[in-house]
């Protein structure tokens, strides 16, 4: 079955800690994955999808097949990067399934 | 300029209603769809349609009837609304599948 898992719900870091936030999916196929973040009271964005392979605000995620995860790295976290982020696969039949979201605090 | 947009932004209604959302997008896309998210932020797709024709209904009830008049609109009526459907609905459209999809503000449905 076709699943992403988040497996932390909440994390906490220190501004200027790096943060992990993990990701790893179920797909039998060639999986298209992205992170969207929902900042407090803005709509749900794009934050990278794998195949760009850009570092946006900082962030990275790389496409790891072998463990099939794809987890959002930074190495100084921010405030500013206080958010909901969610890891999402896309199967590519316009259906694209979402982790549960992992809500990121960056504490001053 | 608002990329893609809903109304109303909050709906509180009773047990037994129907009632309606409406989602446009200005973006040209082709593909659009509605998503539930519940209280615990679980964001999981309900419908997905790609020029106007139904391509994802997923295990959906069938009190949940979307409509695509026109590929810039995707509307969501739900009928008989029950007390379960409280949630945050958001409309989202992409250019095609694989694409970045961009969401709209999210409707707040409260059932009492």
């Amino acid at each position: 079955a076709q699943r992403v898992t988040q497996p932390e719900k909440l994390l906490s870091v220190f501004k200027g800690a790096p943060v992990e936030l993990k990701c790893n999916y179920s797909y039998s196929g060639s999986p298209e994955l992205f992170w969207y973040v929902q900042y407090s009271r803005q709509r749900l964005q794009l934050l990278l999808r794998h195949i760009s392979r850009e570092s946006i605000k900082g962030f990275t995620a790389d496409l790891n097949k072998g463990e099939t995860s794809f987890h959002l790295k930074k190495p100084f976290a921010q405030e500013e990067d206080s958010a909901m982020y969610y890891c999402a696969l896309d199967t590519g039949g316009f259906k694209t399934i979402f982790g549960a979201g992992t809500r990121l605090f960056v504490k001053a | 300029d608002t990329a893609v947009s809903q109304t109303p932004k909050y709906l509180v209604t009773q047990m037994g209603n129907d009632k309606s959302i409406k989602c446009e997008q200005n973006l040209g896309h082709d593909t659009m769809y509605w998503y539930k998210q519940d209280s615990k932020k679980f964001l999981k797709i309900m419908f997905s349609y790609n020029n106007k024709e139904l391509i994802i209904n997923e295990t959906v009830p069938n009190r949940f009837s979307p409509k695509s008049p026109d590929k810039a609109h995707l509307n969501l009526h739900i009928n008989s609304l029950e007390l379960g459907d409280s949630a945050v609905y958001f409309c989202a459209s992409s250019q095609d599948a694989f694409y970045e999809q961009y969401f709209g503000p999210g409707t707040r449905l409260t059932v009492t």
